[in-house]
């Protein structure tokens, strides 16, 4: 079936160190993006990426880095500069830009110790 | 700059009661759309609908509707009967034309829905 794969679902990680959250997809879609949702805040964008080799940084991008080395990975890495890590994180793709809906992971939960 | 005000922190109903959700949104742009998503203690985020600017039809999926009016800049969306799978937390989205939207959606802070049985 088609859709989103996000992993891992819950990682722990302690201060200082830098933490990978992989995102694939397998529909085909140019766009990808990472987005971080914190209790009573909503989505807010991180970074996003319309094609392979190119991306863009969003609303909240200090502290974090990500790659679009091929068109259905889009991987964000949490590094020790981010203050609050501490979140859930989803990612999601589209093919319809402004008109098109997005399609979401299940997210990945992480937690710094 | 776009924005999506979601007022209802948390909405704590009785199963088969109608509950409404409110958005109310702020664009400068005369080409958007407006989405609703449902996340489930799951996590993953559910599309339900989409509407874009030119359309104020309200529309009617089962027990979901939806009210879109540009006069008051809302896109309320109402549950008839609820039922206790309803219960998620619901996100009202902006996305515009100008730019091309390619920098994805702007969210409400989302609607916790409690149905209880």
């Amino acid at each position: 079936d088609g859709g989103i794969t996000q992993s891992p679902k819950y990682l722990f990680r302690k201060e200082g160190q830098n933490v990978t959250l992989s995102c694939e997809q397998n529909l085909n879609h140019d766009a990808m993006y990472w987005y971080r949702q914190d209790p009573g805040q909503g989505l807010r964008l991180i970074y996003y990426s319309q094609i392979v080799n190119d991306f863009q940084k969003g609303d909240i991008a200090e502290g974090y880095s990500v790659s679009r080395e091929k068109k259905e990975s889009f991987p964000l890495t949490v590094t020790s500069a981010q203050k609050n890590p501490t979140a859930f994180y989803l990612c999601a793709s589209t093919n319809g830009y402004f008109t098109g809906e997005l399609f979401f992971g299940e997210g990945s939960r992480l937690t710094v110790l | 700059a776009q924005k999506v005000t979601q007022a209802q922190t948390e909405i704590s109903v009785v199963e088969k009661e109608d509950v409404t959700l409110d958005c109310v949104y702020e664009t400068r742009d005369t080409t958007y759309y407006l989405f609703w998503y449902k996340q489930p203690p799951s996590g993953e985020l559910v599309f339900l609908i989409r509407r874009n600017s030119f359309d104020e039809q309200n529309e009617i999926s089962g027990r979901y509707s939806w009210n879109f009016q540009k006069s008051t800049s809302s896109f309320n969306f109402t549950i008839t009967a609820s039922q206790v799978v309803d219960s998620a937390v619901y996100f009202c989205a902006l996305s515009e034309a100008s730019g091309g939207g390619a920098d994805g959606l702007t969210f409400g802070k989302g609607t916790h829905l409690i149905i209880q049985p």
